[in-house]
């Protein structure tokens, strides 16, 4: 069965810091993988995917993801963090032909303090 | 606004009510979900629909609940003899039929409070 762990329910950065968001995965098949962020009493925004091909995935916002098969990781990356970027961050794995069943992470929430 | 749009976004009922949540997916998606999200957590699958047809459902929809899609557009999520332990954030999510790699868009939500 699929599943996703992300590592990490709170992660603090400064402004202008790096930001890095740990995201594992399971998946008995090839997985395509999600980044969504969710803002306060909003619903989730799609920040990147992967699907098949170049490994490096580049999102909204600055934000890009790494696909390491090897070991099975998924993990969110911006070289400099905004006050903007303060959110929930989910990661999930889509399964099923036509991804018609999508597993979401618990969620890592993102502070950036000044 | 062309996104997916959810009403209420917000219920509070008392223990034992029924209620019924509305979900209106972009236009041209045949695709709809349903997703319950807790405090903390991620959101949880419920169902899902390929226009009219509901092909999934997931062990978390008990009896009590039930969803219909009847003409492959606006999707109920009908909850009956509500528990506290219903209380959530309950999200719609839509896709398009073409989409072979699950990118959904997502709904505001509609926050339910169980008294």
């Amino acid at each position: 069965a699929q599943s996703v762990t992300q590592l990490g329910s709170h992660v603090s950065v400064s402004e202008g810091a790096l930001v890095l968001l740990r995201c594992n995965y399971s998946s008995s098949v090839p997985p395509y993988l999600f980044w969504y962020v969710q803002y306060p009493n909003q619903g989730l925004q799609l920040l990147l995917k992967y699907t098949t091909g170049a490994t490096l995935v580049k999102g909204i916002n600055g934000f890009e993801a790494e696909f390491k098969k090897s070991e099975t990781s998924f993990h969110l990356t911006k070289p400099s963090a905004h006050m903007s970027d303060a959110a929930e961050y989910f990661c999930a794995v889509s399964v099923g032909t036509g991804g018609f069943k999508t597993i979401f992470g618990a969620g890592t929430r993102l502070f950036v303090k000044a | 606004d062309t996104g997916v749009s959810q009403n209420p976004r917000h219920k509070i009922t008392k223990r034992g009510q029924n209620v019924t949540f509305r979900c209106d997916p972009i236009s041209e998606h045949n695709r709809l979900y349903w997703y319950r999200q807790t405090l903390g957590q991620g959101p949880e699958f419920l169902t899902y629909f390929q226009n009219e047809a509901q092909l999934e459902k997931s062990r978390l929809l008990s009896d009590r609940f039930s969803a219909e899609r009847p003409k492959g557009s606006f999707s109920t999520l009908e909850i009956q003899r509500t528990e506290q332990g219903d209380s959530a954030m309950y999200l719609c999510a839509s896709s398009p039929g073409t989409s072979i790699v699950g990118e959904q868009f997502f709904g505001p939500g509609t926050r339910l409070t169980v008294l």
